[in-house]
């Protein structure tokens, strides 16, 4: 059964903070993903990582960077949070390099404060 | 770019009700199209996907290429159908990313 798991299920941070945001899977999965979740807009893709130190812009990577030096983890950091950072945080893996169009499993999700 | 559109932020129906979940797409190749659903405080996982062709939990969904759309339907639709549910799509010229709808939130009332 994959696993994915994510460091906090919570946070708040103050403006202008660094954050880290963990994932980890335990599956070894090739891909892993970073989305934001926000009401009526969806899922959107920040970041993602093929393979480790790969990673490739998603469709909204401003404000964020990510790090990926082991297969299983991929972080996600926002090197100066803002308020319209404030959201829900999910963090994704499938199989396989060329395999992106295989299902997805997801971590539960943090849900970060900027304040 | 492509995009996926779910025109219904919300469904309300009673137990026993059809449902249908509307999603199009603008795509103009052969893409793959999945419906994702979160129950309440459990993680995102997938329903269903089209080229596998199968019912899960009753739902089913149906590839329109003419229409591009992927209706997700269920003829009765029960109290635990009660979720967010995401249509998302896959193409090769995205480089197979998933792409997600702006989510349906079903609400099932007995």
């Amino acid at each position: 059964d994959v696993k994915v798991t994510q460091s906090s299920r919570y946070l708040v941070k103050r403006t202008g903070e660094k954050v880290f945001l963990e994932c980890v899977q335990d599956m070894d999965h090739e891909n892993m993903f970073w989305y934001r979740q926000d009401p009526g807009l969806g899922l959107r893709l920040i970041y993602f990582s093929y393979d480790v130190k790969m990673k490739e812009k998603g469709d909204i990577p401003e404000g964020y960077s990510v790090s990926r030096e082991k297969k299983e983890r991929f972080s996600l950091i926002l090197e100066s949070a803002s308020t319209n950072q404030t959201s829900m945080y999910l963090c994704a893996s499938n199989p396989g390099a060329g395999e992106l169009h295989c299902e997805q499993y997801f971590g539960p999700g943090t849900r970060l404060t900027v304040t | 770019a492509q995009r996926v559109t779910q025109p219904e932020k919300l469904l309300s129906v009673f137990k026993g009700a059809p449902v249908e979940l509307k999603c199009n797409y603008s795509y103009s190749g052969s893409p793959e199209l999945f419906w994702y659903v979160q129950y309440s405080r459990q993680r995102l996982q997938l329903l269903l996907r089209h080229i596998s062709r199968e019912s899960i939990k009753g739902f089913t969904a149906d590839l329109n290429k003419g229409e591009t759309s992927f209706h997700l339907k269920k003829p009765f639709a029960q109290e635990e159908d009660s979720a967010m549910y995401y249509c998302a799509l896959s193409t090769e010229a995205a480089g197979n990313k998933l792409t997600f709808g702006g989510g349906t939130r079903v609400l099932v009332k007995p």
